[in-house]
């Protein structure tokens, strides 16, 4: 079990470029979140997957946000046009689809900065 | 709506106890959650209460009222690593049919003093 890992740990970009994260969730995990964390917050859930399939998707989410999972592996998260409040960190999660009590495991995250 | 309320601050010296409180409104329930996190890292998932009363970890224990819309994280012989954030966190009854998204708190700083 390596946990969750995270890539990059750090993205600097300017408005109005566009952004990528991966994430690799714990290997026999078929569940993986995406969170959003600003500073002082609780994380906001953004997004959910059960294998490949997206089943959920939070009204945070604007269009300029895009998530996929195309294998039920590894996850990216592109972040469109990024804009000044898209500064965050931005969380990937994963966990078993066995029951509620089931938790979740994060990765340390990838901290967004818009110049 | 969901919403969490905890304090924003607490602190203790080392050794101590402390208490940090968590209601919560949701419009169904499956669940209270407690994480911890230190600057800069990960949540780390600490314990989870689905029914009424006390759950048991080591130094750490965690309450749920369902009745009252409440509970508590417990810490005990404190040390100075724990110095965290600490969020309480719900699974709604909703959010579990669709896979169980978290809704977290604000959470609550903790500074333990020597």
């Amino acid at each position: 079990d390596t946990g969750v890992s995270q890539n990059p740990r750090h993205k600097i970009t300017k408005r109005g470029q566009n952004v990528t994260f991966r994430c690799d969730p714990i290997s026999e995990h078929n569940r993986l979140y995406w969170y959003r964390q600003t500073l002082g917050q609780g994380p906001e859930f953004l997004t959910y997957f059960q294998n490949e399939a997206q089943l959920e998707k939070s009204r945070l989410l604007s269009d300029r946000f895009s998530a996929e999972r195309p294998k039920g592996s590894f996850s990216t998260l592109e972040i469109q046009r990024t804009e000044q409040g898209d500064s965050a960190m931005y969380l990937c999660a994963s966990s078993l689809a066995t029951g509620p009590n089931q938790p979740q495991h994060f990765g340390d995250g990838t901290r967004l900065s818009i110049l | 709506g969901q919403s969490l309320e905890q304090p924003s601050e607490v602190t203790a010296v080392e050794g101590a106890i402390v208490q940090i409180n968590c209601t919560y409104q949701t419009s169904g329930f499956y669940g209270l959650s407690w994480y911890q996190q230190h600057d800069g890292g990960a949540p780390t998932f600490l314990s989870y209460n689905a029914l009424d009363g006390l759950e048991e970890t080591g130094r750490f224990s965690s309450f749920l009222s369902r009745s009252d819309s409440y509970g508590y994280l417990l810490l005990q012989e404190l040390q100075m690593k724990d110095s965290a954030s600490y969020f309480c966190a719900v699974r709604s009854r909703s959010s579990y049919n669709q896979g169980g998204k978290l809704i977290f708190g604000q959470g609550t700083e903790l500074s333990v003093k020597p």
